[in-house]
């Protein structure tokens, strides 16, 4: 099976920066996801990652090392919106999308 | 609107009925699954179904029954509901399975068994 880590809970000010670690073991490793899920909300896409190194995408990026079986997703210039459930999501084989926990962040005045 | 839609929103169920969770999407997707989401455990597979007429058992896909007549339509059903079965219940579509292949999710149905 998979095992995925991230942390639970995440507080940070507008205007700053918050990076979302997560940890994975996993075989057959086809590439990692990140969503977003607003409370009481569907998750929706943020990024994918299968090759190692940084994917930068307007005011959030995310990063994949492989060989370290890492990720994290960095949020820059919060915003109040920002607050959500971040699920980090791991992909083996074809079709088999494995879940963390994922991390509540909250963003502060 | 192109997506994904989920039937009903939410739901209260009394242990041991049967129900059939509806789920359409609209973007010709080959792909569907679906998964539960618990406090603390994170989404879980339940089945997916690569292609109409096809599908297959995910993680935790006891008490569970799919079926896949077209490409649209992919029903959920609990032949006999449990209150372990009390979750929130997402359908998604992706185009294809593979590799870069990113899932859409539906707004999700609260399902409460008593």
């Amino acid at each position: 099976g998979q095992n995925i880590d991230q942390p639970t809970e995440m507080t940070a000010t507008e205007g700053a920066i918050v990076q979302i670690n997560c940890t994975y073991q996993t075989s057959g490793f086809n590439g990692l996801f990140w969503y977003q899920q607003h409370a009481g909300e569907a998750p929706t896409f943020l990024s994918y990652n299968v090759l190692d190194g940084l994917e930068e995408k307007g005011r959030f990026s995310s990063f994949l090392s492989r060989s370290k079986g890492y990720s994290y997703l960095l949020l820059k210039e919060l915003q109040m919106k920002d607050s959500a459930s971040y699920l980090c999501a791991v992909k083996s084989g074809d079709y088999k999308l494995s879940f963390g926990a994922g991390t509540t962040v909250t963003v502060r005045a | 609107i192109a997506g994904i839609t989920q039937a009903p929103t939410s739901q209260i169920l009394a242990a041991g009925r049967r129900m059939t969770l509806r789920c359409t999407q609209d973007m010709r997707h080959n792909a569907m699954y679906w998964y539960r989401q618990d406090l603390g455990l994170g989404l879980r597979l339940i089945h997916y179904s690569n292609t109409a007429g096809t599908t297959g058992k995910g993680e935790v896909p006891d008490g569970y029954s799919v079926s896949r007549a077209n490409t649209d339509d992919f029903p959920l059903t609990l032949a006999s509901a449990v209150p372990s079965q009390t979750s929130v219940y997402f359908c998604a579509s992706s185009a294809r399975t593979g590799g870069s292949d990113t899932q859409y999710f539906g707004p999700g149905t609260r399902l409460t068994v008593l």
